[in-house]
């Protein structure tokens, strides 16, 4: 079983429609969050940050962590088709900064106009 | 957020012959390095730490004498795909965290650069 569980899509979403992506971990270690975006061809992106459980919003974007159930979310509204690309979780459980991220497998999302 | 640039962002060699691939810290110093790998529609796979000025800490399974990785200072680290082959081809991305910008985990990613081994 993999450390960080994502699913895979393709996610085909409406112009406008409500994006919902999430993770599921099982390190209980893990307390800081992370969502990125990664166009084709390019390096990710970071998004959202998130430092152990609650809710963060920022513009569109929402991110909830629920570590009792390891369950991490990433809300996107209003959703464009710039929004189109791969969305990865990831996390650690450290504020090292030698300590590297543990990432999900990535949720590729399309948006049609 | 802090920039990160990688260069060149593509690359085509011959079998055999070594490639090398920068990783540069823009404005901020980055104590620690990294690098993945990404094939097509899958996710990055971490390949080697780096930390300034110490040898680099490869992941398991990858060869540490065919990526050499070094990190020489706070803003560079390189990596040298050494004797390409095709099956060398992929996606390297670096990324990079910087102990006084850093929060738990954040790591700045460069752009990537795409290596294709004829």
């Amino acid at each position: 079983q993999k450390e960080v569980e994502q699913d895979p899509g393709p996610l085909s979403v409406p112009e406008g429609a409500i994006v919902s992506l999430n993770c599921t971990y099982s390190n209980s270690a893990f307390q800081y969050f992370m969502w990125y975006r990664q166009y084709s061809r390019k390096g990710p992106e970071l998004l959202m940050y998130t430092y152990s459980s609650g809710n963060k919003e920022d513009g569109r974007f929402t991110a909830q962590v629920d570590k009792s159930s390891k369950y991490i979310s990433l809300f996107i509204r209003d959703s464009q088709p710039s929004d189109s690309a791969t969305y990865l979780c990831a996390m650690s459980a450290s504020e090292a900064a030698g300590n590297k991220l543990t990432f999900g497998g990535g949720t590729r999302v399309l948006v049609k106009p | 957020g802090a920039v990160v640039s990688q260069h060149p962002s593509r690359v085509i060699c011959k079998s055999g012959t070594s490639v090398k691939i920068e990783c540069r810290s823009l404005d901020f110093q980055a104590t620690t390095m990294f690098w993945y790998r990404q094939f097509p529609k899958q996710s990055l796979m971490l390949m080697a730490t780096s930390n300034e000025g110490s040898k680099a800490t490869y992941e398991q399974g990858v060869e540490k004498d065919k990526f050499l990785i070094n990190h020489a200072s706070l803003t560079l680290s390189t990596l040298t795909v050494t004797s390409a082959h095709p099956e060398d081809s992929s996606f390297y991305i670096c990324s990079a965290g910087s102990l006084a910008a850093y929060r738990g985990g954040e790591l700045f990613f460069g752009e990537g650069s795409r290596l294709t081994v004829l």
